[in-house]
Protein backbone atom coordinates (compact mmCIF):
# COMPACT_ATOMS: atom_id res chain seq x y z
CA UNK A 1 0.00 0.00 0.00
CA UNK A 2 0.96 3.27 -0.89
CA UNK A 3 1.68 5.68 2.18
CA UNK A 4 2.90 9.93 2.34
CA UNK A 5 4.54 11.30 5.33
CA UNK A 6 5.52 14.88 5.32
CA UNK A 7 8.19 15.52 8.10
CA UNK A 8 7.30 18.26 10.04
CA UNK A 9 3.67 19.54 10.76
CA UNK A 10 4.34 22.95 11.51
CA UNK A 11 6.73 25.05 9.88
CA UNK A 12 8.11 28.43 10.18
CA UNK A 13 10.07 30.81 8.39
CA UNK A 14 11.05 34.40 8.27
CA UNK A 15 9.63 36.38 5.00
CA UNK A 16 12.17 36.47 2.31
CA UNK A 17 13.58 33.07 3.65
CA UNK A 18 13.55 29.89 1.58
CA UNK A 19 10.53 27.24 2.16
CA UNK A 20 11.57 23.93 2.38
CA UNK A 21 8.05 21.36 3.17
CA UNK A 22 9.53 17.99 2.88
CA UNK A 23 7.39 14.94 1.34
CA UNK A 24 8.96 11.18 1.31
CA UNK A 25 6.44 7.99 -0.30
CA UNK A 26 6.63 4.60 0.02
CA UNK A 27 5.60 2.97 -3.75
CA UNK A 28 7.06 -0.28 -5.21
CA UNK A 29 6.79 2.04 -8.96
CA UNK A 30 7.54 5.39 -8.69
CA UNK A 31 4.14 6.75 -8.91
CA UNK A 32 2.23 10.29 -9.61
CA UNK A 33 2.94 13.08 -6.95
CA UNK A 34 0.92 16.05 -6.40
CA UNK A 35 1.31 19.28 -3.89
CA UNK A 36 -1.66 20.77 -2.67
CA UNK A 37 -2.22 24.43 -0.78
CA UNK A 38 -5.20 24.82 1.91
CA UNK A 39 -5.68 28.74 2.17
CA UNK A 40 -7.99 29.37 5.57
CA UNK A 41 -11.27 28.16 4.91
CA UNK A 42 -10.77 27.33 1.52
CA UNK A 43 -11.14 24.05 -0.64
CA UNK A 44 -7.06 22.75 -1.75
CA UNK A 45 -5.44 23.79 -5.06
CA UNK A 46 -2.84 22.14 -6.69
CA UNK A 47 0.54 23.96 -6.31
CA UNK A 48 2.47 21.11 -8.91
CA UNK A 49 2.58 17.60 -9.85
CA UNK A 50 4.98 15.30 -11.17
CA UNK A 51 4.30 12.72 -13.81
CA UNK A 52 6.87 11.09 -14.43
CA UNK A 53 8.40 14.06 -17.33
CA UNK A 54 10.84 16.35 -15.49
CA UNK A 55 12.36 15.51 -12.20
CA UNK A 56 12.20 19.70 -11.21
CA UNK A 57 8.40 20.88 -11.37
CA UNK A 58 7.87 24.37 -11.11
CA UNK A 59 4.04 25.46 -9.75
CA UNK A 60 2.21 28.18 -9.38
CA UNK A 61 3.11 31.01 -6.98
CA UNK A 62 6.91 30.37 -7.37
CA UNK A 63 6.77 27.27 -5.93
CA UNK A 64 8.76 24.01 -7.24
CA UNK A 65 9.35 20.55 -6.37
CA UNK A 66 12.07 18.00 -7.23
CA UNK A 67 11.33 14.10 -7.56
CA UNK A 68 14.18 11.88 -6.22
CA UNK A 69 13.96 8.36 -7.31
CA UNK A 70 16.50 7.37 -5.05
CA UNK A 71 15.51 9.02 -2.22
CA UNK A 72 11.80 8.35 -2.21
CA UNK A 73 11.50 12.30 -1.92
CA UNK A 74 9.27 14.95 -3.07
CA UNK A 75 10.38 18.05 -1.73
CA UNK A 76 8.84 21.56 -1.93
CA UNK A 77 10.30 24.63 -2.26
CA UNK A 78 10.46 28.41 -2.74
CA UNK A 79 13.25 30.91 -2.55
CA UNK A 80 11.64 33.26 -0.87
CA UNK A 81 8.59 33.25 1.41
CA UNK A 82 6.04 35.73 1.26
CA UNK A 83 3.13 36.29 4.10
CA UNK A 84 0.71 35.15 1.41
CA UNK A 85 1.94 31.70 1.65
CA UNK A 86 1.13 31.02 4.86
CA UNK A 87 -1.12 28.18 4.57
CA UNK A 88 -1.28 23.81 4.80
CA UNK A 89 0.28 21.97 2.76
CA UNK A 90 -0.61 18.65 1.64
CA UNK A 91 1.60 15.99 -0.60
CA UNK A 92 -0.36 13.49 -2.42
CA UNK A 93 0.36 10.18 -4.18
CA UNK A 94 -1.50 8.62 -6.97
CA UNK A 95 -0.54 4.79 -8.67
CA UNK A 96 -2.28 6.20 -11.88
CA UNK A 97 -3.66 9.61 -11.77
CA UNK A 98 -7.28 9.81 -12.86
CA UNK A 99 -9.84 8.18 -11.40
CA UNK A 100 -7.60 6.62 -8.74
CA UNK A 101 -7.52 7.24 -5.16
CA UNK A 102 -5.21 9.73 -3.69
CA UNK A 103 -3.29 9.01 -0.53
CA UNK A 104 -2.43 12.50 0.83
CA UNK A 105 0.00 13.19 3.65
CA UNK A 106 -1.19 14.36 6.92
CA UNK A 107 -0.53 17.89 5.75
CA UNK A 108 2.10 20.53 6.93
CA UNK A 109 1.36 24.58 8.11
CA UNK A 110 3.60 26.78 7.01
CA UNK A 111 3.61 30.19 9.13
CA UNK A 112 5.77 33.00 7.36
CA UNK A 113 6.94 35.41 10.24
CA UNK A 114 7.10 38.82 9.18
CA UNK B 1 -15.61 27.35 -16.20
CA UNK B 2 -16.96 26.72 -13.18
CA UNK B 3 -15.14 24.66 -10.56
CA UNK B 4 -16.40 22.53 -8.19
CA UNK B 5 -19.56 23.23 -6.60
CA UNK B 6 -21.12 22.48 -3.18
CA UNK B 7 -24.16 23.30 -0.92
CA UNK B 8 -24.43 24.38 1.51
CA UNK B 9 -21.03 26.01 2.39
CA UNK B 10 -22.41 26.10 6.37
CA UNK B 11 -24.59 23.48 8.14
CA UNK B 12 -25.39 23.36 11.56
CA UNK B 13 -28.06 20.80 12.83
CA UNK B 14 -28.97 19.10 15.81
CA UNK B 15 -28.29 15.59 16.77
CA UNK B 16 -30.63 12.90 15.44
CA UNK B 17 -31.64 15.56 12.46
CA UNK B 18 -30.67 13.76 8.40
CA UNK B 19 -28.05 16.30 6.64
CA UNK B 20 -27.74 16.48 2.97
CA UNK B 21 -24.61 17.29 1.23
CA UNK B 22 -24.66 18.43 -2.75
CA UNK B 23 -21.84 18.18 -5.38
CA UNK B 24 -21.99 19.22 -8.81
CA UNK B 25 -18.61 18.48 -10.40
CA UNK B 26 -16.08 20.11 -12.57
CA UNK B 27 -18.62 19.26 -16.33
CA UNK B 28 -17.06 16.12 -18.20
CA UNK B 29 -14.96 14.67 -15.03
CA UNK B 30 -16.24 11.25 -14.64
CA UNK B 31 -14.27 10.55 -11.30
CA UNK B 32 -15.73 12.16 -8.22
CA UNK B 33 -14.61 11.89 -4.59
CA UNK B 34 -16.42 13.00 -1.24
CA UNK B 35 -13.63 14.22 1.73
CA UNK B 36 -14.19 14.26 5.23
CA UNK B 37 -11.38 17.10 6.86
CA UNK B 38 -10.51 17.16 10.61
CA UNK B 39 -8.60 18.35 13.25
CA UNK B 40 -7.99 14.93 14.68
CA UNK B 41 -7.69 13.05 11.46
CA UNK B 42 -6.69 15.22 8.70
CA UNK B 43 -8.23 14.72 5.25
CA UNK B 44 -10.26 11.44 4.96
CA UNK B 45 -11.74 9.78 1.75
CA UNK B 46 -14.99 8.64 2.42
CA UNK B 47 -15.90 7.18 -1.36
CA UNK B 48 -14.99 7.56 -4.51
CA UNK B 49 -17.11 7.13 -7.86
CA UNK B 50 -16.16 6.12 -11.85
CA UNK B 51 -18.53 7.02 -14.31
CA UNK B 52 -21.06 7.41 -11.11
CA UNK B 53 -20.42 3.77 -9.91
CA UNK B 54 -19.21 3.42 -6.14
CA UNK B 55 -15.63 1.95 -7.02
CA UNK B 56 -14.51 2.60 -2.97
CA UNK B 57 -16.59 3.24 -0.11
CA UNK B 58 -14.31 1.64 3.03
CA UNK B 59 -13.72 5.20 4.06
CA UNK B 60 -16.97 5.54 5.07
CA UNK B 61 -17.07 5.74 8.57
CA UNK B 62 -20.17 3.85 9.68
CA UNK B 63 -24.10 3.15 8.46
CA UNK B 64 -24.91 6.20 9.37
CA UNK B 65 -23.14 7.60 5.82
CA UNK B 66 -24.18 6.99 2.55
CA UNK B 67 -23.86 8.41 -0.73
CA UNK B 68 -25.34 8.13 -4.24
CA UNK B 69 -24.53 9.72 -7.18
CA UNK B 70 -27.57 9.61 -9.64
CA UNK B 71 -26.04 11.00 -12.90
CA UNK B 72 -22.54 12.41 -14.41
CA UNK B 73 -23.32 16.11 -12.78
CA UNK B 74 -24.57 15.59 -9.39
CA UNK B 75 -23.99 13.82 -5.90
CA UNK B 76 -25.20 13.49 -2.47
CA UNK B 77 -23.63 13.02 0.85
CA UNK B 78 -26.31 11.79 3.24
CA UNK B 79 -25.42 11.37 7.07
CA UNK B 80 -28.86 9.91 8.94
CA UNK B 81 -28.80 10.36 11.70
CA UNK B 82 -26.24 13.09 12.34
CA UNK B 83 -24.05 12.79 15.56
CA UNK B 84 -21.69 15.71 17.16
CA UNK B 85 -18.55 13.70 15.96
CA UNK B 86 -19.67 13.93 12.66
CA UNK B 87 -18.59 17.57 12.50
CA UNK B 88 -15.98 18.82 10.77
CA UNK B 89 -15.43 19.78 7.03
CA UNK B 90 -16.53 17.82 3.39
CA UNK B 91 -14.88 18.16 0.95
CA UNK B 92 -16.62 17.00 -2.76
CA UNK B 93 -13.67 16.64 -5.60
CA UNK B 94 -13.61 15.52 -9.08
CA UNK B 95 -11.17 14.68 -11.59
CA UNK B 96 -10.86 13.14 -15.46
CA UNK B 97 -10.76 9.09 -15.51
CA UNK B 98 -7.66 8.45 -17.67
CA UNK B 99 -4.48 6.56 -17.74
CA UNK B 100 -2.20 9.40 -17.00
CA UNK B 101 -2.28 12.12 -14.26
CA UNK B 102 -5.46 13.57 -13.46
CA UNK B 103 -5.10 15.90 -10.28
CA UNK B 104 -8.69 16.28 -8.22
CA UNK B 105 -9.93 19.84 -8.37
CA UNK B 106 -11.69 20.43 -4.66
CA UNK B 107 -14.95 22.41 -3.72
CA UNK B 108 -15.12 24.78 -1.26
CA UNK B 109 -16.36 22.34 1.24
CA UNK B 110 -19.43 22.16 3.25
CA UNK B 111 -18.62 22.92 7.02
CA UNK B 112 -20.86 20.96 8.96
CA UNK B 113 -21.89 21.30 12.86
CA UNK B 114 -23.66 19.03 14.96
CA UNK B 115 -24.80 20.13 18.49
Amino acid sequence: AQSVTQLGSHVSVSEGALVLLRCNYSSSVPPYLFWYVQYPNQGLQLLLKYTSAATLVKGINGFEAEFKKSETSFHLTKPSAHMSDAAEYFCAVSPKGGGQNFVFGPGTRLSVLP
Amino acid sequence: DAGVIQSPRHEVTEMGQEVTLRCKPISGHNSLFWYRQTMMRGLELLIYFNNNVPIDDSGMPEDRFSAKMPNASFSTLKIQPSEPRDSAVYFCASSLLRREHGEQFFGPGTRLTVL
